[in-house]
């Protein structure tokens, strides 16, 4: 498909353990996002990537959690030694890195669960 | 200081009323481009309308449109003749420019609930 792809969709992790989740964006999209949501909440800023530069990751909880963007495309986000407070839905969206009209599109988010 | 501000946490309407959720935001930027999403139940994140920094006219998306105050730092959306699907959550959300690093930043959202 040509929409941003996010897997896991659900993801039950034991207390302690690193999980990774993963998010392809739509091709060409300079510009890839990481949001945390939790039940009934905002959209929680975590890091932003954009071309070539160094990542805004000013929005990473702590240091457990970290990011990666390998070629430009496809995105890990690992958090390591989960813990309760993590559970959340993970959200990953993408857009033109431009102010112009492009609006960013959202994955389907994963969904984390820490038990 | 929060860059995007949406002081409704939760609001109320009447069924085919015309409803009003508030935004306003803050940047340096002179280009930069606002939106607009739904995010019912469902989880998912819907793309409503769009409003940029230069445009001279309010946005309009069928029922949606955009109420842009650039002075006042405002871009309220407004939802004309609410139906019972309206029921979700709204983000308003800013990209900003150059300074900003062109980053989409999103408010901290409006639960509208819709009444029969």
């Amino acid at each position: 498909g040509a929409g941003v792809s996010q897997s896991p969709s659900n993801k039950v992790t034991e207390k302690g353990k690193d999980v990774e989740l993963r998010c392809d964006p739509i091709s060409g999209h300079t510009a890839l996002y990481w949001y945390r949501q939790s039940l009934g909440q905002g959209l929680e800023f975590l890091i932003y990537f954009q071309g070539n530069s160094a990542p805004d990751k000013s929005g990473l909880p702590s240091d457990r959690f970290s990011a990666e963007r390998t070629g430009g495309s496809v995105s890990t986000l690992t958090i390591q030694r989960t813990q309760q407070e993590d559970s959340a839905v993970y959200l990953c969206a993408s857009s033109e890195g431009r102010t112009g009209g492009t609006e960013a599109f959202f994955g389907q988010g994963t969904r984390l669960t820490v038990v | 200081a929060q860059k995007i501000t949406q002081t409704q946490p939760g609001m109320f309407v009447q069924e085919k009323e015309a409803v009003t959720l508030d935004c306003t935001y803050d940047t340096s930027d002179q280009s930069y481009g606002l939106f607009w999403y739904k995010q019912p139940s469902s989880g998912e994140m819907i793309f409503l309308i769009y409003q940029g920094s230069y445009d001279e006219q309010n946005a309009t998306e069928g029922r949606y449109s955009l109420n842009f105050q650039k002075a006042r730092k405002s871009a309220n959306l407004v939802i004309s003749a609410s139906q019972l699907g309206d029921s979700a959550m709204y983000f308003c959300a800013m990209r900003e420019g150059l300074t900003g690093g062109f980053k989409t930043i999103f408010g901290a959202g409006t639960r509208l609930f819709v009444k029969a």
